[in-house]
């Protein structure tokens, strides 16, 4: 009964790198939300995708990032030419329908130097 | 802009201790979280509440929901090491009932000590 699960859980990227962070959703989830938690701060809500349609991508910087859900395969939230101002965790959850309890990845933390 | 706080974001407590987290929210919204974090790992949904004057309880903690003040609050009851922990509340923010974007506050710090 695997929950959500997010890789890689630590990443540390330079300055101008890419990072890639993945969430495999609850078995039978077809609702993936990412969240981002700067430190000393609530999580905040970036995106929400469902199979290979982004529903709300509200809460997204314009640029640099995005999220794909492909039909098949994890959910990916992509960082491009990352600066140190996106040093944070960020959480994936996945629920069953749009509406109902979402439930949480461990996480992955981003370091960039 | 939709602002969730919570205090205190820190609380030491002796075990058998009574006390209560406070989670005050900025705008109209009738559906409120918690959830709980233990060190590295994932947040573990322990309360959903729907409702004006709703509460729900599990164990030694009780959560309930009123929805004019805009607050909700988590009471532990004879706190015991085991939960210690940090306890977020996340209001919807979702507008037309969509019920998915949440809105996390900072979290409090628990920590039950013998």
């Amino acid at each position: 009964n695997a929950g959500v699960m997010q890789n890689p859980r630590h990443l540390v990227r330079r300055r101008g790198q890419e990072a890639r962070l993945r969430c495999s959703p609850v078995k039978g989830h077809s609702h993936v939300y990412w969240y981002r938690q700067l430190p000393e701060e609530g999580l905040k809500f970036m995106v929400y995708l469902q199979k290979e349609n982004i529903i709300d991508e509200s809460g997204m910087p314009k640029e640099r990032f995005s999220a794909e859900f492909p039909k098949e395969g994890p959910s990916i939230l992509r960082i491009q030419q990352v600066v140190r101002g996106d040093s944070a965790a960020y959480f994936c959850a996945s629920s069953l329908q749009g509406f109902e309890t979402q439930y949480f990845g461990p996480g992955t933390r981003l370091l960039v130097l | 802009e939709l602002k969730v706080e919570q205090n205190p974001l820190f609380l030491s407590m002796q075990e058998g201790k009574n006390y209560t987290i406070y989670c005050n929210y900025s705008t109209t919204s009738d559906r409120l979280y918690w959830y709980r974090q233990d060190p590295g790992k994932s947040l573990e949904s322990l309360f959903v509440l729907l409702s004006n004057g709703a509460v729900k309880q599990e164990g030694r903690l009780m959560a309930s929901l009123d929805t004019k003040a805009r607050l909700s609050t988590l009471h532990i009851t004879a706190a015991v090491h085991d939960l210690s922990a940090t306890y977020f509340c996340a209001v919807d923010m979702s507008e037309g009932g969509s019920n998915y974007k949440l809105t996390f506050g900072k979290g409090t710090l628990l920590t039950v000590n013998p």
